[in-house]
């Protein structure tokens, strides 16, 4: 079955400094799509990032990086330069095999940046 | 990236009540999500909806309390119908967007919170 998980129920980090939010999952599909989102306490869920599994680089888009190590099965958000507006939810989730929308979702990390 | 918008975006609702929330995209998708998020957790998929057929339910939600219409294809609604406190609960649509060069891109829609009460 296939499985998501992130062991960070919380993380501060100092406003412009760098940050890792952990993702590992699980599958035995071999084409699958891992996703990143931002959850405000407004409630949406923002895309930010996706990698697909035979993807040879590593996602990026703007100050965020996806760590993809495929061996290991993990898919670590990282954010670059942090900004108070980062503070949010932040969920992995992932796309199996012919799946095209269903998602499962980890239970996500609460990020606080510290000014 | 895709333009979806969803009404209302926060109720509170009397128990035994019904309610329809509405998703309208921006063009055209051959199929919408509908996922609910309660209070605390992560999300969790209600079911898929096909323009032209009867949406298709995930374990644990069925068309009695849920029912979907998908009448074209930038447009769905989702019924809760005689709701309790425990449907209390975030309730979002998606849809899965082509976006070059990522491939097909899952977008949601900005939520609508249900408070039950």
């Amino acid at each position: 079955a296939q499985k998501i998980t992130q062991t960070q129920p919380g993380m501060f980090v100092q406003e412009k400094e760098a940050v890792t939010l952990d993702c590992t999952y699980d599958t035995s599909d071999q084409s699958y799509g891992l996703f990143w989102y931002k959850q405000p306490s407004s409630g949406e869920m923002i895309f930010l990032i996706y990698q697909g599994s035979y993807d040879e680089q590593n996602a990026t888009e703007g100050r965020y990086s996806l760590n993809f190590q495929k061996a290991r099965k993990s898919a670590n958000l990282v954010i670059s330069a942090s900004q108070l507006g980062d503070s949010a939810m932040y969920f992995c989730a992932m796309r199996w095999g012919g799946s095209q929308g269903n998602l499962i979702f980890g239970k996500g990390t609460k990020l606080s940046v510290k000014p | 990236s895709a333009v979806i918008s969803q009404k209302p975006s926060r109720d509170i609702c009397q128990r035994g009540t019904s309610l329809t929330i509405q998703c309208q995209v921006d063009s055209q998708v051959t199929m919408m999500f509908w996922y609910r998020q309660q209070p605390g957790q992560s999300l969790t998929l209600i079911a898929t909806a096909n323009q032209g057929s009867e949406a298709t339910y995930e374990s644990g939600f069925v068309i009695d309390k849920f029912p979907i219409s998908r009448p074209n294809l930038t447009f769905s609604t989702l019924t809760v119908s005689n709701m309790s406190p425990e449907d209390s609960s975030i309730y979002l649509c998606s849809v899965v967007r082509l976006s070059p060069p990522r491939g097909n891109t899952i977008y949601f829609g900005e939520g609508s919170w249900l408070t039950v009460v």
